[in-house]
């Protein structure tokens, strides 16, 4: 089945230490968007690709980058993780003039 | 801008109890409207859409109308299950290019047996 993979679902890293999660899809969407998520609290979008062009919210910190080498895959590398960023993260996909994103099973980062 | 308004959980249920959880928006143009469901630890699964004014979207029992007269998109169940003790949000994308999704708050719902 066509679908987004988040890899790995649970990773624990050390504080200060950089990581890096990564996402891959097989719909060919050329949209992909990544979401931190707190404990109860809704996702927030952090940044999105629109092809290759990187689209930053305005409120994202700069510790936060992203990668997307080919339309297949997308990375997100926090530089510098503090214990404030310890969240689900969702990857997401979509394709230009669908009306919906399809969401990874997340990856839940703890920070130690 | 856009915003997602549902209501404030936890929500406790007997099982085979009837289920609402009010979701209501605001935006520009013609959203589509979802609900998501998230279960313990998992990601996000899409549930029900609804992509037009007066649209049902159903699934699993669940079921949705897009009511563009009184901005809502109400999520309802006739008979709830044990299993469907979860985190409900509601949400919209905007349609255009790319389809940034705004969430709402989320409505965490407990069914005891």
């Amino acid at each position: 089945d066509a679908m987004v993979i988040q890899n790995p679902r649970y990773q624990v890293t050390q504080f200060g230490k950089p990581v890096t999660l990564s996402c891959s899809q097989t719909l060919n969407h050329n949209v992909m968007y990544w979401y931190q998520q707190k404990s109860s609290q809704a996702p927030k979008l952090l940044f999105h690709y629109y092809d290759k062009d990187f689209n930053n919210e305005a409120d994202t910190p700069d510790n936060f980058q992203s990668r997307r080498p080919n339309t297949s895959f997308c990375f997100l590398d926090i530089r510098s993780p503090g214990l404030g960023d310890a969240a689900m993260y969702l990857c997401a996909t979509s394709r230009t003039g669908s009306t919906e994103a399809f969401f990874g099973q997340g990856t839940r980062l703890t920070v130690v | 801008g856009d915003s997602v308004t549902q209501m404030e959980g936890p929500v406790t249920l007997s099982e085979e109890a009837f289920l609402t959880i009010n979701c209501t928006y605001t935006a520009t143009g013609y959203p589509s409207l979802f609900w998501y469901v998230q279960y313990p630890g998992e990601g996000l699964q899409l549930l029900l859409k609804a992509t037009k004014a007066d649209d049902k979207g159903s699934n699993k029992g669940f079921e949705a109308t897009y009511r563009k007269e009184t901005t809502s998109f109400h999520l309802e169940k006739g008979s709830v299950q044990v299993s469907d003790s979860a985190v409900y949000f509601c949400a919209l994308t905007p349609g255009g290019g790319y389809q940034k999704v705004t969430f709402g708050t989320g409505t965490k719902l407990q069914v005891i047996p």
